[in-house]
């Protein structure tokens, strides 16, 4: 089963952008989708996008369409989520979360979350 | 959007059934997903496909999925299974695709 690691906590302002990583390992890249949720303090879990890794294609929330951009770089397996134009009420804790191609219905693994925080 | 309501809390005393509900409109007719997070740590699969466990998750966990509502049942419940828990499901037809139910809090008396 993949393991993902994901990069450390952010500290930015508001308008800025923040770039997570999530690195997997234990599995091919090419067989999962990579996905990114997101838990605000004390709030629940929301979706924000996935990526194919083995095509790069991907596909939005449409509240975060063109704020999100999800890149990947398949020789490190290592996909990247950067949130661009931030306000503070993009400060939450940034999951993420694997799920096969072939059944992508439910999120199967999780990364241990990124802290960030947007603060003047 | 597709909305999933959970009851905000659940108590339950060590030893009995828990039963956390995720209400959506004819959620029966979709496949149903939970997802338990304890305090300070990420999600972790523990139904999938309305009823089916990954391994790893006891058989004292188990769900069901029927008309407006599903359920997560979980017996002989113990100090572990305290945790907030989650429903999901995915709809191609509404905008998020993936949709998280609202939450609920279990608290083990």
């Amino acid at each position: 089963q993949v393991l993902l690691v994901q990069s450390g906590p952010e500290v930015t302002k508001p308008g800025a952008s923040v770039k997570v990583s999530c690195k997997a390992s234990g599995q091919r890249f090419s067989t999962y989708y990579v996905h990114w949720v997101r838990q605000a303090p004390g709030q629940g879990l929301e979706w924000m996008a996935r990526i194919n890794p083995t095509s790069g294609d991907t596909h939005f929330a449409q509240k975060f369409q063109g704020r999100v951009t999800m890149t990947r770089d398949t020789s490190a397996n290592t996909a990247y989520m950067q949130l661009s134009r931030l306000t503070f009420d993009d400060t939450a804790i940034y999951y993420c979360t694997t799920s096969s191609v072939r059944d992508w219905y439910y999120f199967d693994v999780w990364g241990q979350g990124t802290q960030v925080t947007v603060s003047s | 959007s597709y909305v999933l309501t959970q009851p905000p809390s659940v108590s339950v005393a060590p030893g009995n059934t828990a039963r956390i509900t995720c209400g959506g409109d004819n959620i029966g007719i979709k496949t149903v997903h939970w997802y338990r997070q304890r305090p300070g740590q990420a999600p972790v699969l523990v139904i999938y496909y309305d009823e089916d466990r990954p391994s790893g998750i006891p058989e004292r966990f188990s769900g069901s999925n029927s008309g407006n509502t599903a359920t997560l049942t979980i017996t002989r419940v113990e100090a572990g299974d305290e945790a907030d828990y989650y429903c999901q499901v995915w709809d191609s037809d509404t905008d998020p695709s993936y949709v998280f139910g609202t939450g609920t809090k279990f608290t083990v008396l």
